[in-house]
């Protein structure tokens, strides 16, 4: 069974500082998607950036971007010139693709990233 | 509204209350989900629906009994709940197919004292 591991309950950064969130998952599939959810105090559930297992390329969205290691099934989440914005829990989530109709998402149980003033 | 919208936000019952959830997506979805949200837990898939139909159910109680009339809307009706079931409610939909992405409502937080 696949699972997700996020080893950091908590974090903290300063602004504008820089940040690396963990993640580690364990699956003996080739091909699937992992992804970085944002949970702010609303609630509401965004996803900040996905990477392909296929793709060697680490993705990049803007100030977030990803270390992907699919040899020692790391994939953390490193988030530059940090923004009061960003304080949030941060979920990293994995998803099988297998070409089915369901679409099942696996998650780690969070990091709840503080940012100082 | 746009997105995926949950209501109510915030609910309280009793164990023997019976109430219901409801969930609303405007994204043209075939696809909704329920998840439970608790502390310190990884988020828990609770049921999936394809095109109406439920395609998952990952071992809930029968107290929680979803329901899906249409593409669009997704309910679940709780009764005789338990503390334990106290938690954030997540409802989220995508389109159909293990490609795609999944968009999250709000939720709802739910206490049961």
């Amino acid at each position: 069974a696949q699972t997700v591991t996020q080893s950091q309950p908590e974090m903290s950064v300063q602004e504008a500082e820089t940040v690396t969130l963990s993640c580690t998952y364990d699956t003996s599939e080739s091909d699937y998607y992992l992804f970085w959810y944002k949970q702010p105090p609303s609630r509401q559930m965004i996803l900040v950036i996905r990477q392909e297992a296929y793709k060697q390329q680490n993705a990049t969205e803007n100030r977030f971007s990803v270390n992907f290691q699919k040899a020692a099934k790391s994939f953390s989440l490193k988030i530059s010139d940090s923004q009061l914005g960003d304080a949030a829990m941060y979920f990293c989530a994995y998803r099988l693709n297998y070409g089915g109709a369901t679409n099942k998402l696996i998650f780690g149980t969070g990091t709840l990233l503080a940012v100082q003033p | 509204e746009t997105g995926v919208t949950q209501t109510p936000r915030h609910l309280v019952m009793g164990m023997t209350n019976k109430k219901s959830l409801k969930c609303e997506q405007h994204l043209g979805h075939n696809a909704m989900y329920w998840y439970k949200q608790s502390a310190k837990k990884p988020l828990e898939l609770m049921f999936v629906y394809n095109f109406k139909e439920q395609t998952e159910n990952n071992s809930v109680p029968s107290r929680f009994s979803p329901e899906c009339p249409n593409s669009s809307h997704l309910f679940l009706h709780l009764h005789t709940l338990q503390p334990e079931d106290s938690a954030l409610y997540l409802c989220a939909s995508s389109p159909q197919g293990s490609r795609y992405e999944q968009y999250f409502g709000p939720g709802t937080r739910l206490t049961v004292t």
